[in-house]
């Protein structure tokens, strides 16, 4: 059967530091990969999507980067934290076309 | 107009009451449909998923499509308190493109 795995489940992190967190599949290959924010009030917002190693669709501008080395793991980073970056991030993993998304258990991050 | 149209609650109902949950959407291509649960602090789980206008029924979950109407539900029976939870509907197309996710209906079934 399939897992998604996302780590770490918390983090706090100060201001103008990097960041990088991780989500790897497993069970499945070639999945469609996805990172999502979610705020208070503001329902699930699609930040990345890949569709194969290297391919990295941005949904929304911002200060955050993603990145897929491998065919089942999935990378959101940042340069430099703003306070603006604070959220619950999901990664998620789709399999063949028209088939539904798993979530991970999400990371909650706090900026200082 | 938005692509998925949500009422965010939040809903509180008695313990046992039959509970109806519903997302409107505007853009035909969708094709196939979802609704996650998502308790606090914890990712959304996948709950119904559906390709079709129609019911199915998975214990005391029934999740209806009318394609005709543009308009999705999700009744559960006989609620029990561990049903308190965030719901999402959630709607694809063919391909690759992301689904398009409400912003939830917060529920609360008081024992």
């Amino acid at each position: 059967s399939q897992t998604i795995h996302q780590w770490p489940a918390t983090l706090v992190q100060p201001v103008g530091s990097p960041l990088s967190l991780e989500c790897t599949v497993e069970g499945t290959s070639n999945p469609n990969l996805y990172w999502y924010r979610q705020a208070a009030g503001r329902g699930l917002q699609l930040l990345f999507y890949s569709v194969g190693i290297g391919q990295i669709s941005s949904e929304v501008p911002q200060n955050l980067s993603a990145s897929r080395p491998q065919d089942r793991q999935f990378i959101l980073s940042s340069k430099k934290l703003l306070l603006s970056d604070s959220g619950f991030y999901l990664c998620a993993w789709k399999g063949a076309k028209d088939q539904p998304q798993h979530f991970g258990d999400g990371t909650r991050l706090s900026i200082l | 107009q938005k692509e998925v149209e949500q009422d965010p609650g939040p809903l509180s109902v008695p313990e046992g009451a039959i509970v109806s949950l519903n997302c409107t959407y505007s853009n035909s291509a969708f094709q196939y449909f979802m609704w996650y649960r998502q308790y606090s602090r914890k990712g959304p789980e996948l709950l119904m998923y559906t390709y079709s206008s129609g019911n199915k029924e998975d214990g005391r979950f029934t999740a209806q499509v009318d394609k005709s109407s543009k308009y999705i539900s999700l009744f559960i029976r006989d609620s029990q308190p561990s049903d308190s939870a965030t719901y999402l509907c959630a709607m694809g197309q063919s391909g690759n493109t992301p689904l398009v996710f409400g912003k939830g209906t917060r529920l609360s079934v008081i024992a």
